[in-house]
């Protein structure tokens, strides 16, 4: 594999910021995928870094930095519907799949 | 908006048969990948096509096989089921490749139990 590494699960409370850290082997990065997967259901897509630095969508923002071989998701003012697993994918050079990590469950408590 | 279609939602076989999953594409995407996901595990991938040329394979055993026809639709097809195959198979498409900044749409999946 990539030796794509994620810690694996945190609680935090509504309206709180989670960070979510993802690190990945370098040679022959092509981009970072940041994935929501509810139990049971489909990955939703929610951001892509491919440049060194921050990407904002709305709540969430995503970070990277190529040369440390490092990225986080910032999940802000937290509801409860953003309990879910978090997963970091790696686009590779040469190939044609995105190699997840094995994701972040993230819990909301009132 | 029209998403990544799966059949069946679910599929129960038994050890030593056959199952075929489809899946259709978002139209206008060229590009279908399968996933296998087990209970508590990240998606690991199987196999990708690309106007309909196997584009990339993964970890998939040699008793599945897959193709994309000419609609652009995709078929996996699991020989001899083992206990452990029994995941999640999602499948997702793209327009182009993962080369591009396109991200991968998924399915909602083929729950399979082989008992």
């Amino acid at each position: 594999g990539q030796n794509i590494d994620q810690p694996t699960e945190m609680t935090a409370t509504e309206g709180a910021i989670v960070q979510i850290n993802c690190t990945y082997q370098t040679s022959g990065f092509n981009g970072l995928f940041w994935y929501q997967q509810h139990a049971g259901e489909a990955p939703t897509f929610l951001s892509y870094n491919v440049l060194d630095g921050l990407e904002e969508k709305g709540r969430f923002s995503s970070f990277l930095s190529r040369s440390k071989g490092y990225s986080y998701l910032l999940l802000k003012e937290l509801q409860m519907k953003d309990s879910a697993s978090y997963l970091c994918a790696v686009s590779y050079y040469g190939n044609n799949r995105l190699a997840f990590g094995k994701g972040n469950q993230v819990v909301v408590i009132p | 908006a029209a998403g990544v279609i799966q059949s069946p939602r679910h599929l129960i076989k038994e050890k030593r048969e056959t199952a075929t999953l489809k899946c259709y594409p978002i139209p206008r995407h060229d590009t279908v990948y399968w996933y296998q996901q087990g209970p508590g595990q990240d998606p690991q991938f199987l196999i990708s096509f690309y106007e309909k040329m196997q584009s990339d394979k993964g970890s998939i055993p040699d008793r599945f096989s897959a193709q994309q026809f000419s609609d652009y639709h995709s078929e996996l097809n699991m020989s001899s089921l083992e206990l452990g195959d029994s995941a999640l198979y999602f499948c997702a498409s793209s327009s182009g490749s993962t080369g591009g900044n396109s991200p991968l749409h998924f399915g909602n999946g083929t729950r399979l139990t082989v008992t």
